[in-house]
């Protein structure tokens, strides 16, 4: 069965400090995506990045950038230069083939000016 | 190009209420996927279609849920008899899924349901 798990409940910093959101997942298939999402106050749930199991290069856009390592199972998320608009809920998740995505439980980031 | 779009934002209702839900996907997406988030908790999966045939349906999914997607558009969540256990944000979401692309899922701003 697929599951993860985001073991950071909530995280505060202060702005333009940088911050690691770590995602830890498990499964038993070979191939998989993983993604992470972005829920503002707003409520709408938004698409920030997909990634493929068979592809380990990490990826950086913009202030983002994302490290995924299948020999630990995680695919973790860093915020560089942490701005306070980047404060939402960000949750990471799963699916094999398209099918159901398995969210994490969130981590609440909430960053200070 | 526009997202996914949801009717009604908001429903109150009173215990023992039937309502129901409107998901519009984004155009030409295949799949579209319903999810219920409660407070502080991530999205639970509850049901899934590729165009108008249900794929997937969850245990959560009881048998006073029920999901269509009529000719492989839109879709709606019916929940008969409402429980205050119901009330929780429904999300809808759809994709674009062909083979090894469009994994990602799109979500609507959600129906928060109440049950009083």
């Amino acid at each position: 069965a697929q599951k993860v798990t985001q073991a950071q409940t909530e995280i505060s910093v202060v702005e333009k400090e940088d911050v690691t959101l770590d995602c830890v997942y498990e499964t038993r298939d070979t191939t998989y995506y993983l993604f992470w999402y972005k829920q503002p106050p707003s409520g709408e749930l938004v698409f920030l990045i997909r990634r493929n199991s068979f592809d380990e290069q990490n990826e950086i856009s913009g202030r983002y950038s994302w490290n995924f390592q299948k020999s630990t199972s995680s695919f973790n998320f860093t915020i560089t230069a942490s701005q306070v608009v980047d404060s939402a809920v960000y949750f990471c998740a799963q699916t094999f083939y398209g099918n159901k995505l398995v969210f994490g439980a969130g981590t609440i980031l909430r960053v200070k000016s | 190009d526009t997202g996914v779009s949801q009717n009604p934002r908001h429903k109150i209702t009173k215990r023992g209420q039937n309502v129901t839900f409107r998901c519009d996907p984004i155009s030409e997406h295949n799949r579209l996927y319903w999810y219920r988030q409660t407070l502080g908790q991530g999205p639970e999966f509850l049901t899934y279609f590729q165009n108008e045939a249900q794929l997937e349906k969850s245990r959560l999914l009881s048998d006073r849920f029920s999901a269509e997607r009529p000719k492989g558009s839109f879709s709606t969540l019916e929940i008969q008899r409402t429980e205050q256990g119901d009330s929780a944000m429904y999300l809808c979401a759809s994709s674009l899924v062909r083979t090894g692309k469009g994994y990602e899922q799109y979500f609507g701003p959600g129906t928060r349901l109440t049950v009083t």
